[in-house]
């Protein structure tokens, strides 16, 4: 199957400090990428759609000033966590579908755990 | 926006018994019906999916079953084993913007 890699898988970072998480399709392109937050017990949320060339699509109550998203390539989008706080520690997981079709198969990145402190 | 209900939260069973996820979706324009497996830490991994022209599927001791009427599918393993535990995922699939919107998971243990 189709590979997407997300990186870092983890880290750690002081209150106020902003911390980027790259998420790249290996070999496919991705007009499209999805970020999802997953807290501990929980579901994935969707947090934002990634547009490659255009703005992100925020889903409700998610602040597009704190949490940046950037689709500059077809096969690569970043997610900004700025001002980083103790409440934005979570699972952060992106995907990608290989095709534009709503029923085609969704792949996703190994997750990165961030810790805020 | 497309809404996903999922149950149990929680699954015991012992092994070689068979467990039944179900899940209820809202829109029904959605086409694409996946089901994941998460262990802790780890991305989700597909296990089967389903689109809307089909009303079942089967793969090994997987199977999938899809109601469009009742807007409802439901996950199906049959001889399970202790491997099976972990928690599971339903999702649906909709629109141009082609996101998926996942269930709130059943964590179903699968005791010797």
């Amino acid at each position: 199957g189709a590979v997407v890699s997300q990186h870092p898988s983890w880290v750690i970072c002081k209150s106020g400090t902003s911390v980027k998480i790259e998420c790249r399709s290996l070999d496919f392109q991705a007009t499209t990428m999805f970020w999802y937050r997953q807290f501990p017990k929980q579901s994935l949320m969707l947090m934002a759609t990634s547009n490659e060339g255009s703005k992100a699509t925020y889903e409700q109550g998610v602040e597009k000033d704190k949490f940046l998203i950037n689709h500059a390539s077809l096969t690569l989008s970043t997610l900004t966590v700025t001002s980083a706080h103790p409440e934005d520690s979570s699972f952060y997981i992106c995907s990608a579908r290989r095709g534009v079709s709503s029923d085609t198969e969704a792949f996703f990145g190994q997750g990165t755990r961030l810790t805020v402190v | 926006g497309e809404n996903v209900e999922q149950h149990p939260s929680t699954l015991s069973v012992q092994e070689g018994d068979s467990a039944v996820i179900k899940c209820t979706y809202s829109d029904s324009a959605s086409n694409y019906f996946p089901w994941y497996k998460q262990e802790l830490g780890k991305r989700p991994q597909l296990i089967i999916d389903i689109r809307s022209n089909v009303g079942e599927k089967k793969d090994q001791r997987i199977a999938v079953t899809l109601n469009k009427t009742a807007k409802h599918f439901s996950l199906h393993i049959t001889e399970t084993q202790p491997e099976d535990s972990a928690v599971y995922f339903c999702a649906a699939s909709t629109g141009t913007a082609s996101k998926l919107t996942f269930g709130t998971g059943t964590r179903l243990q699968v005791t010797l």
